[in-house]
């Protein structure tokens, strides 16, 4: 059974904390998304990875950078986390025709 | 990538067929109708997609019209774990970003 699992369900972290978000998946993908999902606006892409070592900026990276270091690892990370940054934040990876998305990680930052 | 048209909301009895229709007029000819569909506070799960045919899966059949301007996902028996928000999405690539509109939320009621 394919598998995308993120490190967290939910996560409370304080403002200007630096935070990671991990996520892991198993079918030997090599594309990879970070997303980020609000009311009202949808899902957004904040940064993707077409293989390892490689990423592409996304419509809303301000504010994050992200980590590709083996294939079957993205990481996103949040500098210094901002109270605009509370979000449901999905990992996905895809294949040609279809995309595979992780349960997501509720962010709230206080 | 086409944009898509899909009610808002829909309710369907618990036990009979969900008809979730989507307009997709500007749809081009290398572009594949997907659904999606999340509930809540979980990640978007793919249901099913298709070009031109009418595809079925062991979860949902899809009906394309001929034009290809507007397809129908049908639930053959709704039930109450059905509920969620589902999205009908045109895309050339499914292993490219995807973007969500707002979808339709079906509720399934006893």
């Amino acid at each position: 059974d394919v598998k995308v699992t993120q490190s967290s369900r939910y996560l409370v972290k304080r403002t200007g904390e630096k935070v990671f978000l991990e996520c892991v998946q198993d079918m030997d993908h090599e594309n990879m998304f970070w997303y980020r999902q609000d009311p009202g606006l949808g899902l957004r892409l904040i940064y993707f990875s077409y293989d390892v070592k490689m990423k592409e900026k996304g419509d809303i990276p301000e504010g994050y950078s992200v980590s590709r270091e083996k294939k079957e690892r993205f990481s996103l990370i949040l500098e210094s986390a901002s109270t605009n940054q509370t979000s449901m934040y999905l990992c996905a990876s895809s294949s040609r025709n279809e995309q595979f998305f992780g349960p997501g990680t509720r962010l709230t930052v206080l | 990538d086409a944009k898509t048209t899909q009610p808002t909301s829909m309710d369907c009895a618990e036990g009979r067929a969900a008809n979730l229709p989507c307009n997709h007029s500007t749809i081009s000819g290398n572009e594949y109708v997907y659904w999606y569909r999340q509930i809540h506070s979980q990640g978007p799960q793919y249901i099913i997609h298709g070009l031109k045919n009418n595809e079925t899966n062991e979860m949902a059949s899809l009906i394309i019209t001929e034009d290809r301007k507007s397809s129908t996902l049908i639930l053959p028996h709704a039930t109450l774990r059905d509920t969620a928000v589902y999205y009908c999405i045109v895309i050339a690539n499914a292993g490219n970003m995807l973007t969500f509109g707002g979808g339709t939320r079906l509720m399934v009621k006893p």
